[in-house]
């Protein structure tokens, strides 16, 4: 069935460092990859998203690339801060509208 | 501003119990899912639907029916509630090409 793979579950790095967080998926129909941020106690809320037709997306300190032909996307945090702490989802959807599949998490942790 | 609500932030019930777990969104959604959380499994979906009056099986559905009388509520149902459905339980709303908004959760705890 439909699966996604994402690595590490967990991530500590220095504040100032570059965090890579990666996913693969199972099912090559996929077209929409999001990632989303849940601080603690929140809610997960979405932070940068990719469409199949890109190969890469940036959005100031943070960046998702996708490789369609090996099934994998990853999300790269540049100059990483203490607020960047949170747990991080990727997700993959077949059809616009249509249910996510979701990864397993990332706990990163920025040490000041 | 995009709000997805649900009835409570905590709950706690006895095995056996019927539980209801409530989602409201105001943003015209034809969307909606219920999911739960579990450390170290992330987000696993137990129903969604597309519609009013439809529903479709998740991952997850044993022990969970919905009901979707109205666009904008969105009910989950433990029939009766077990220990292993203790969990945090995060509604989401997303419309035919717009991201999924979350809820705040609900964190269920089944004694």
């Amino acid at each position: 069935g439909e699966n996604v793979e994402q690595h590490p579950s967990t991530l500590s790095v220095q504040e100032g460092d570059s965090a890579v967080i990666k996913c693969t998926y199972s099912d090559s129909a996929s077209n929409y990859f999001p990632w989303y941020k849940q601080e603690l106690g929140k809610r997960p809320q979405l932070i940068i998203d990719i469409r199949s037709n890109v190969g890469e997306k940036k959005d100031q300190r943070i960046a998702v690339t996708l490789n369609k032909t090996a099934k994998h996307f990853s999300l790269h945090i540049t100059e990483t801060q203490p607020e960047d702490s949170a747990v991080y989802f990727c997700a993959a959807r077949r059809n616009q509208g249509g249910k996510l599949i979701f990864g397993q998490g990332t706990e990163l942790s920025v040490k000041p | 501003d995009v709000k997805v609500t649900q009835s409570s932030r905590y709950l706690v019930k006895r095995t056996g119990e019927k539980v209801f777990l409530e989602c409201v969104q105001d943003m015209d959604h034809e969307n909606m899912f219920w999911y739960r959380q579990d450390p170290g499994l992330g987000l696993r979906l137990i129903y969604f639907s597309y519609d009013v009056k439809m529903k479709e099986k998740g991952d997850i559905p044993e022990g969970y029916s919905v009901s979707r009388e109205k666009k904008e509520r969105f009910s989950l149902i433990l029939e009766s509630a077990s220990t292993n459905q203790t969990s945090m339980y995060l509604c989401a709303s997303g419309g035919q090409h717009n991201e999924q908004f979350f809820g705040p959760g609900t964190r269920l705890t089944v004694l």
